[in-house]
């Protein structure tokens, strides 16, 4: 089962900020917040990973809190194309023979409007 | 384009047949991933495979279900004697360590 509570939908209007919330109350310590997104009839599409700082790459921002039990993924500037099915996901690190498949819950889906 | 490719996109058969989907991961991958996804869920693992070996196997995959990944590079999953709820979008994953890159997926619909 997925270790992870996530709303199931959110709206945001375009051009501004999108924060997703993700709960993890369990998460072990060698576990990984991973984000992935899912446009309609497309195959998942990885944003970002963390495993107790935060994170930015050119996509999203990553936010843990400090203890680890919850997470806000930020789209700072939603677009239409932003709209989809978005995952919160804790996983093993891959190292030490971990293989490190994915359990996906049912995520929240972000609606952005114009 | 050098992403995860699966073949065919789209696959109706009849209830009772076989199918075979195709995934060619991203070169030099050495982990491989099938998943499941019906329609408002969110996908299920169906399998694992590291290099040629297949690793684990989840409890979704029944018996009329095979998957294999010769020589360690493209893997097929086989569905025998189709029923209708084996439709479904199947998914299939490349990873060489942290993150996995998802293709396309193979749609089946089972009539």
């Amino acid at each position: 089962d997925a270790k992870t509570t996530q709303p199931p939908s959110m709206d945001c209007a375009e051009g501004r900020a999108a924060n997703l919330p993700c709960n993890h109350s369990t998460i072990s310590g060698n576990e990984y917040v991973y984000w992935y997104r899912q446009i309609h009839s497309q195959g998942p599409q990885y944003i970002i990973h963390g495993l107790k700082n935060n994170e930015t790459n050119e996509m999203a921002s990553l936010i843990i809190t400090e203890d680890r039990k919850s997470s806000t993924l930020i789209l700072p500037h939603a677009t239409l194309r932003d709209t989809a099915v978005y995952y919160c996901i804790v996983r093993v690190g891959l190292y030490g023979g971990s293989q490190g498949n994915l359990i996906f819950g049912k995520g929240t889906k972000l609606s952005v409007k114009p | 384009d050098t992403g995860v490719s699966q073949d065919p996109r789209h696959k109706i058969t009849k209830r009772g047949q076989n199918v075979t989907f195709r995934c060619d991961p991203i070169s030099e991958h050495n982990r491989l991933y099938w998943y499941r996804q019906t329609l408002g869920q969110g996908p299920e693992f169906l399998t694992y495979f590291q290099n040629e070996a297949q690793l684990e196997k989840s409890r979704l995959l029944s018996d009329r279900f095979s998957a294999e990944r010769p020589k360690g590079s493209f893997s097929t999953l086989e569905i025998q004697r189709t029923e209708q709820g084996d439709s479904a979008m199947y998914l299939c994953a490349s990873s060489p360590n942290t993150e996995a890159f998802f293709g396309q997926g193979t749609r089946l619909t089972v009539v």
